[in-house]
């Protein structure tokens, strides 16, 4: 399976202000996902992105909120804009490892955010 | 679209005892559904899968069983042991797109 990291692991960061979180992977991958996990909660997927293209964002995400790049097949980032205490959560990346036929989906260590 | 349910929502289990989570999904045309395993503080691990064209896995201590009729599957955890002690989400997806996750399960398994 994939290796992914992530890079802040955690942070506290102030009102306001915008955090870049970046995920890198040990191979190439067709489709990174960026999930945001709120405690105690599920999974609720943010945008999905794809190399070379715009990220697709899911109902309640927007762009402006959380603009995501995807430059190459190995790399993501996923910025929070102007944040709030309520953006306080761990936000992970995922990428899908193709199978023969179903592709299987392994997430990164994820990146806990404080938002004071 | 898709939507996962999960039940029950914490299980506390005797040491030695089978522990069950169910879920359900509304998408006839959902075909995989892996289960993921969320220790405290760490990411997500798939545990075990399956797909539509097996009615059960089994892995060891862990089993899964599907109904595709009745749109539920089942992760069967037996012999549970501390460190099984977890959040366990289900999914279903369409050949591994759009992943839709249940709401979990926080099993603690008392020794």
């Amino acid at each position: 399976s994939a290796v992914i990291s992530q890079k802040p692991s955690r942070d506290i960061c102030q009102r306001g202000t915008s955090l870049t979180i970046q995920c890198q992977v040990d191979s190439q991958v067709t489709m990174m996902f960026w999930y945001r996990q709120q405690p105690g909660q599920s999974l609720t997927l943010i945008a999905t992105a794809n190399q070379g293209s715009e990220a697709t964002y899911e109902s309640g995400f927007v762009i402006d909120k959380f603009p995501i790049s995807r430059p190459n097949l190995t790399f993501s980032t996923l910025t929070v804009s102007n944040m709030s205490p309520e953006d306080s959560s761990i936000y992970l990346c995922s990428v899908e490892d193709s199978g023969l036929l179903y592709n299987e989906q392994f997430f990164g260590p994820g990146t806990r955010l404080t938002v004071l | 679209g898709e939507n996962v349910e999960q039940h029950p929502s914490t299980l506390s289990v005797q040491e030695g005892d089978s522990a069950v989570i169910k879920c359900t999904y509304s998408d006839s045309a959902s075909n995989y559904f892996p289960w993921y395993k969320q220790e405290l503080g760490k990411r997500p691990q798939l545990i075990i899968d399956i797909r539509s064209n097996v009615g059960e896995k089994k892995d060891q201590r862990i089993a899964v069983t599907l109904n595709k009729t009745a749109k539920h599957f089942s992760l069967h955890i037996t012999e549970t042991q501390p460190e099984d002690s977890a959040v366990y989400f289900c999914a279903a997806s369409n050949y591994g797109q759009n992943f839709v996750f249940g709401p979990g399960t926080r099993l603690s398994v008392l020794p």
